[in-house]
């Protein structure tokens, strides 16, 4: 089974300041994905960053990037110049590659409060 | 284009009793999923819908049960509630075929609260 671990259950930022968010995951599959979803009030999860595991480039969205350490089963995520807007719950999630819809496995998340 | 929609928002039931959670997917979606969210926790997967069969389930008791119907919406029913079942329950859809599922879009939840 899949473990995600989250260890930073809070964090704050000022605004235009960079945060970085940690994620650590337990897994014995070799092909999978890793995903950082955003929580805000509205209570919908809205999809921040995704990752391929056989990818050794880290990747971006615009503000957003991670680090990703395959070998390290470290996945962290990195949000510059953070925004108002920016003020969330923050949760890492795994998912199995394979054929078919398999099930995410979340994080307990990281709530991140950007300070003006 | 309309989301993946959940109703209701907010319930409140009284433990023993019995409810329905509906979920509305995105339109050209035809894959249902479930997570239930507790407090201060990352969701739980509890099952998935695809062609009106339930085709994965986690950890959760036979209390809980589903639904999809053909035009794929989806329904979540909870059994003999229990205080523990407290909890926002997410809905959340997906296009099957090849390695799509990472594309998932979720609904708002409904808050549950059993007294």
């Amino acid at each position: 089974a899949q473990t995600v671990t989250q260890s930073q259950p809070e964090m704050s930022v000022q605004e235009a300041e960079t945060v970085t968010l940690s994620c650590t995951y337990d897994t014995s599959e070799n092909n999978y994905y890793l995903f950082w979803y955003k929580q805000p009030p509205s209570r919908q999860m809205i999809l921040v960053i995704r990752q391929e595991a056989y990818k050794q480039q880290n990747a971006t969205e615009n503000r957003f990037s991670v680090n990703f350490q395959k070998a390290a089963k470290s996945f962290s995520l990195k949000i510059s110049d953070s925004q108002l807007g920016d003020t969330a719950m923050y949760f890492c999630a795994f998912m199995k590659r394979d054929s078919g819809n398999t099930p995410l496995v979340f994080g307990k998340g990281t709530r991140l409060s950007v300070i003006a | 284009d309309a989301g993946v929609t959940q109703s209701p928002t907010h319930l409140i039931k009284t433990r023993g009793q019995q409810v329905t959670l509906r979920c509305s997917p995105k339109s050209g979606h035809d894959t249902v999923s479930w997570y239930q969210q507790a407090l201060g926790q990352g969701p739980q997967f509890i099952f998935q819908y695809y062609e009106e069969e339930e085709r994965q389930r986690g950890n959760f008791p036979d209390r809980f049960s589903g639904h999809q119907f053909p035009n794929y919406s989806s329904e979540l029913n909870v059994n003999a509630l229990l205080l523990g079942d407290s909890a926002l329950y997410l809905c959340a859809s997906s296009l099957s075929g090849g390695f799509t599922n990472e594309k998932l879009f979720f609904g708002s939840g409904t808050q549950l609260s059993v007294l």
